[in-house]
């Protein structure tokens, strides 16, 4: 069935440089997309969304794109710190029955 | 206000035996959800729910039963433990409206 996934598994990233973690979907359906970080032994948390409609949006030191065209979902995290190590997770989302269906997950490790 | 909370935090059953993981959010939402994460992996939907009295089957719902008879309430039931869902279970919740879900710390349940 339609899923969402992600290209790479570990992503290691030194003090202070930028994060881009990628992920692709197939569902055209979805209403809306998130990231979510996960520290060991925790729940997920969640960072930041975007609606479909939408292609860029920001938060606090985070990026999320959107690429409908080539169904590709990015999150950019500038000046990244120890704190940011952890697997970060996109999901993705129907609004009629709220489902969030999750991809398989990316490990940020931040190297001093 | 404590979000969502699960219990118990930990849990060992043995094969055959059945019981309930609780969750309970006191933010009125009205989404609610089940998921398991296997070590290493996504989280994959179990069960879920849009309102009170409302639930339906997500990826994995084969071993398990839910119900919803309150808005702040959605406990999960094995009904025969065996040990392939040795597992961590998240409960989360959300309003209709929106991308993002609240999730709960996990039960940590090892079937033997």
């Amino acid at each position: 069935g339609e899923s969402v996934g992600l290209h790479l598994p570990t992503l290691s990233v030194q003090e202070g440089d930028n994060s881009i973690i990628n992920c692709a979907y197939s569902n055209s359906a979805s209403d809306y997309f998130i990231w979510y970080k996960q520290e060991s032994g925790k729940g997920p948390q969640f960072i930041i969304d975007i609606r479909s409609n939408m292609d860029k949006r920001q938060g606090q030191r985070v990026t999320v794109l959107l690429n409908k065209t080539v169904k590709h979902l990015s999150l950019q995290i500038a000046a990244t710190q120890p704190g940011d190590s952890a697997v970060y997770f996109c999901a993705e989302r129907w609004d009629s029955w709220g489902k969030l269906q999750f991809g398989a997950g990316t490990q940020v490790v931040v190297t001093p | 206000n404590a979000g969502v909370t699960q219990t118990p935090k930990f849990q060992v059953l043995k094969t055959g035996q059945s019981m309930t993981l609780q969750c309970a959010q006191d933010m009125n939402h009205e989404y609610m959800s089940w998921y398991r994460q296997d070590p290493g992996m996504g989280l994959r939907l179990i069960h879920y729910s849009v309102g009170a009295g409302i639930t339906d089957q997500g990826e994995v719902p084969n071993g398990y039963n839910v119900s919803r008879s309150t808005t702040e309430d959605f406990p999960l039931r094995l009904l025969s433990a065996a040990p392939s869902q040795t597992s961590v279970y998240f409960c989360a919740s959300s309003y209709t409206g929106g991308g993002g879900y609240t999730f709960g710390s996990g039960t940590r349940l090892t079937v033997v």
